[in-house]
């Protein structure tokens, strides 16, 4: 167990929809990382918040946002889902903002768009 | 453009059997080179960091190296509970500063065959 939690685990929707994913990282850590792993792309960075700030970004779709609240916990929110968003999307935390610290993951959420 | 690429795609051994695996990577300037073990459905599970060439590290069958242009894992003498996916993840310069999303490779499927 990493210590970070994610919600929900498992997501169905259809398309045109939106949904929120929601992330809380270890105890302590103040830098949260969103990830898409799919089949065919594998795993691909999407954004990183430091201590509330968005610090960087990849390869994240303008209809995807994200926002890391005061207490932490980070919310990634996807609209006008399409078939190809189907994945899974992981949350990482590292400590502090410095590049080289370790990032440990969640569980994940399975999102299935219909 | 970024890149990392793992070989073989998948490997099956048997128990005892000690093999390689390969991560290969082309990124501009390497300020960390991260080992992960993923379960099926599971999220990433942290096992090692190298920062520079020559460095090694070693925890229980496994060992990474790394050299100027990849690393490779090292299993020795596997047991079943070693089958799983190793990802391999580069962390490239920023040039503007600041912390980045990893960049994973698409893994070696290693099975463990009693």
């Amino acid at each position: 167990d990493s210590g970070v939690t994610q919600t929900p685990k498992h997501l169905i929707t259809a398309t045109g929809q939106r949904v929120t994913l929601r992330c809380s990282p270890r105890s302590g850590d103040l830098s949260v990382y969103w990830y898409q792993q799919s089949l065919d792309q594998g795993l691909q960075f999407l954004i990183q918040y430091y201590n509330g700030e968005e610090r960087a970004k990849g390869n994240i779709l303008e209809r995807f946002s994200a926002q890391q609240f005061p207490d932490l916990h980070s919310e990634l929110n996807l609209s006008s889902l399409e078939l190809g968003d189907s994945a899974l999307y992981f949350c990482a935390s590292s400590a502090g903002g410095l590049s080289t610290d370790t990032q440990y993951f969640g569980p994940g959420t399975r999102l299935t768009v219909l | 453009e970024d890149q990392v690429t793992q070989s073989p795609e998948a490997l099956r051994l048997q128990e005892g059997e000690s093999s390689s695996l390969n991560c290969s990577y082309t990124v501009s300037g390497l300020r960390g080179l991260f080992w992960y073990r993923q379960d099926p459905g599971k999220g990433p599970e942290f096992l090692f960091t190298l920062y520079s060439a020559g460095e090694e590290k070693e925890k229980e069958r496994l060992k990474a190296t790394l050299t100027k242009k990849e690393s490779f894992l090292h299993i020795t003498a596997p047991k079943p509970e070693d089958s799983a996916t190793y990802l391999c993840a580069a962390l490239p310069r920023n040039s503007g500063g600041g912390a980045d999303g990893l960049t994973f490779g698409k893994g070696t499927h290693l099975i463990i065959q009693p």
